[in-house]
């Protein structure tokens, strides 16, 4: 699987959209995308993937470049239960996941 | 909720004891994982059963033993445990595990201090 690249920690003002960027510059064809969260002391949360397309659910988008070397996952309106470490993993098959260190993202008052 | 539930949440142990922890799932999926979350690391795969087929087995140690009696449930025993195996031990499952675009579903995980 391909190696990621995040910042080790963000931070986001509550109500303002959060942008969390993502580097996956070996990324091959069959290689998707997976965003996951975890809140502290829970087991992690899924919230969206994509292949070539930008996605868009009722959590977040994603946006991938038209060359697949980097992805960005949007919270529109981020909330204080928003704060969390957000992990951008690269997976074509197979069985694990392989989790990073991720992005510490706080959302502030 | 995801569907996934493991118990007991929490669990003190002594590094002579034998406990087992369970994971139980209501997705009918077909692949579960066991991952493990030491403080201040990446999470690690465990273990992974697929159709109640031991599929990976991510060089961990014997005192950890996993068994997937069917789809829906797994445990994973422990013996004679070390002070360094505390951790966050977490359960996840997914339609099935060589498929691509599959997410997982993860337990709220099971903290577990050996004293």
């Amino acid at each position: 699987d391909a190696k990621t690249t995040q910042p080790t920690s963000m931070d986001c003002a509550e109500g303002r959209a959060a942008n969390l960027p993502c580097n996956h510059s070996t990324i091959s064809g069959n290689e998707y995308v997976y965003w996951y969260r975890q809140i502290h002391s829970q087991g992690p949360q899924y919230i969206i993937h994509g292949l070539k397309n930008n996605e868009t659910n009722e959590m977040a988008s994603l946006i991938i470049t038209e060359d697949r070397k980097s992805s960005t996952l949007i919270l529109p309106h981020a909330t204080l239960r928003d704060t969390a470490v957000y992990y951008c993993i690269v997976r074509v098959s197979g069985y694990a996941l392989n989790f990073g260190k991720g992005t510490s993202l706080l959302v502030t008052p | 909720e995801t569907g996934v539930t493991q118990t007991p949440r929490h669990l003190v142990m002594g590094m002579t004891n034998k406990k087992s922890l369970k994971c139980e799932q209501h997705l009918g999926h077909n692949a579960m994982y066991w991952y493990k979350q030491s403080a201040k690391k990446p999470l690690e795969l465990m273990f992974v059963y697929n159709f109640k087929e031991q599929t990976e087995n991510n060089s961990v140690p014997s005192r950890f033993s996993p068994e997937c009696p069917n789809s829906s449930h797994l445990f994973l025993h422990l013996h004679t445990l070390q002070p360094e195996d505390s951790a966050l031990y977490l359960c996840a499952s997914s339609q099935e595990s060589s498929g691509r675009g599959q997410e997982q579903f993860f337990g709220p995980g099971t903290r577990l201090t050996v004293l």
